[in-house]
């Protein structure tokens, strides 16, 4: 059974601050897939990365920073100089590939002026 | 990238009533749509898998009764609630996956907001 575990529900922080989201999970799958999604107040999903499980390469993508370690199961998400805007709820989901997708329970960043 | 659309975006429909959901895929046919369920400041739920001109598989827990999936075209898949209850005021997510492509390569519609009253 694949599980994934965001243990942060709600993170507070201020413009310009760094804020890392933390994903941990559970496979037996030797190959499998993880994925970060945005949920802004409207509703709809926002795909932000994939990484799958031979790709242990940390990624940055402007603002955004992604840290896959298989050794912690962990695939944790940083935000650099957070702005308004990347207030959002923030989903980490897994699929082996055969499989839809197990999501967390979110996390829900709220970011002041 | 590949589009999905949902309609309505919101209904409000009184006890008692059935409602409609359309899920579709804009720019390429899908063979396999998926249905979630989020209540508010929850995860998404899978409810079922839509595949197109068969029967939907439901997760376990879910009435296939009340909530009815129909996979007709390639293109759309449909959910009806049927006597809905307050209970089952939630946001509606369809999901569509790329014929060819592993089941984790869905695109999201936007939602759909049911209120019950």
């Amino acid at each position: 059974a694949q599980k994934v575990t965001q243990a942060q529900t709600e993170i507070s922080v201020v413009e310009k601050e760094d804020v890392t989201l933390d994903c941990v999970y559970e496979t037996r799958d030797t190959t499998y897939y993880l994925f970060w999604y945005k949920q802004p107040p409207s509703g709809e999903l926002v795909f932000l990365i994939r990484r799958n499980s031979f790709d242990e390469q940390n990624e940055i993508s402007g603002r955004y920073s992604w840290n896959f370690q298989k050794s912690t199961s962990s695939f944790n998400f940083t935000i650099t100089a957070s702005q308004v805007v990347d207030s959002a709820v923030y989903f980490c989901a897994l699929s082996n590939g055969y499989s839809t997708l197990t999501f967390g329970k979110g996390t829900m960043l709220l970011v002041s002026p | 990238g590949a589009v999905v659309s949902q309609h309505p975006s919101w209904v409000i429909c009184k006890s008692g009533t059935s409602v409609k959901i359309e899920c579709r895929s804009l720019d390429f046919q899908a063979t396999t749509m998926f249905w979630y369920r989020q209540f508010p400041k929850q995860s998404l739920m899978l409810m079922a898998t839509s595949n197109e001109g068969s029967k939907a598989t439901y997760e376990q827990g879910v009435e296939k009764d009340k909530f009815l999936i129909n996979h007709a075209s390639l293109t759309l898949s449909t959910l009806t609630v049927t006597s809905a209850h307050p209970e089952d005021s939630s946001f509606y997510i369809c999901s569509a996956r790329v014929p060819g492509l592993s089941s984790y390569e869905q695109y999201f519609g936007p939602g759909t907001r049911l209120t019950v009253t």
